[in-house]
């Protein structure tokens, strides 16, 4: 069975700082893997994923993610948060063959000014 | 460019009344799915189906039916709903294949059973 572990609950950061939201995953073989922000009273929109080759991935609004296969770590990041990042964030996963996404639990971006 | 579509957005029922939740998607994606999503928890999977005719379980399937008839819709069912099923539930729609999986999801519907 997979499962994603987002270890916290909330994440507060000032604007310009760098924001890093954490995401780990248990599942068998090489998963995909995927980041989903969700915005107030909206569906959650696509940020990036993981499928092969560098472990370094880049998505949209400047956020990237790095994989990281012996921590079966997937952790989002962004250099220079905005106060406009606050939203909610899920890491999700899906098995290779598999077409189930699951998601984590989420964790709260708060930035202020 | 609709996407995906969630009919209704918000719905209040009464214990043991029953309704349908509406999705459709117009980018003749394979793949479509119901989440529910209750604070604290993510989402979690209730149905999903890989195309029409086909549908399977995911992690919450009691108490809700689907079905596929065609491409596009993707109906979730209530037959008689409970006070536990207060929730807001997401349509989600993607292509099927490796490389893919990118989940387009509804703006969501807010269901409270009283």
């Amino acid at each position: 069975a997979q499962s994603v572990a987002q270890p916290e609950d909330q994440v507060n950061v000032a604007e310009g700082n760098p924001l890093t939201v954490k995401c780990t995953y248990s599942v068998s073989g090489n998963p995909y893997l995927f980041w989903y922000v969700q915005y107030p009273n909206r569906g959650l929109q696509f940020l990036l994923k993981y499928i092969t080759g560098d472990n370094l991935v880049k998505g949209s609004y400047g956020f990237e993610a790095e994989f990281n296969k012996s921590q079966t770590s997937f952790h989002l990041k962004k250099p220079s948060a905005l106060v406009s990042d606050s939203a909610l964030y899920f890491c999700a996963v899906r098995p290779r063959g598999d077409y189930k996404l699951s998601f984590g639990a989420g964790t709260t971006v708060t930035v202020r000014a | 460019n609709a996407g995906v579509t969630q009919t209704p957005k918000f719905q209040v029922l009464k214990t043991g009344q029953s309704m349908t939740l509406q999705c459709a998607q117009d980018m003749n994606h394979e793949y479509m799915s119901w989440y529910r999503q209750d604070p604290g928890m993510g989402l979690r999977l209730i149905h999903y189906s890989v195309g029409a005719g086909i549908t399977d379980q995911g992690e919450v399937p009691n108490g809700y039916n689907v079905s596929r008839s065609t491409t596009e819709d993707f109906p979730l069912r209530l037959l008689s709903a409970a006070p536990s099923q207060t929730s807001v539930y997401f349509c989600a729609s993607s292509r099927t294949g490796e490389n893919t999986g990118e989940l387009f999801f509804g703006e969501g519907s807010r269901l409270t059973v009283l």
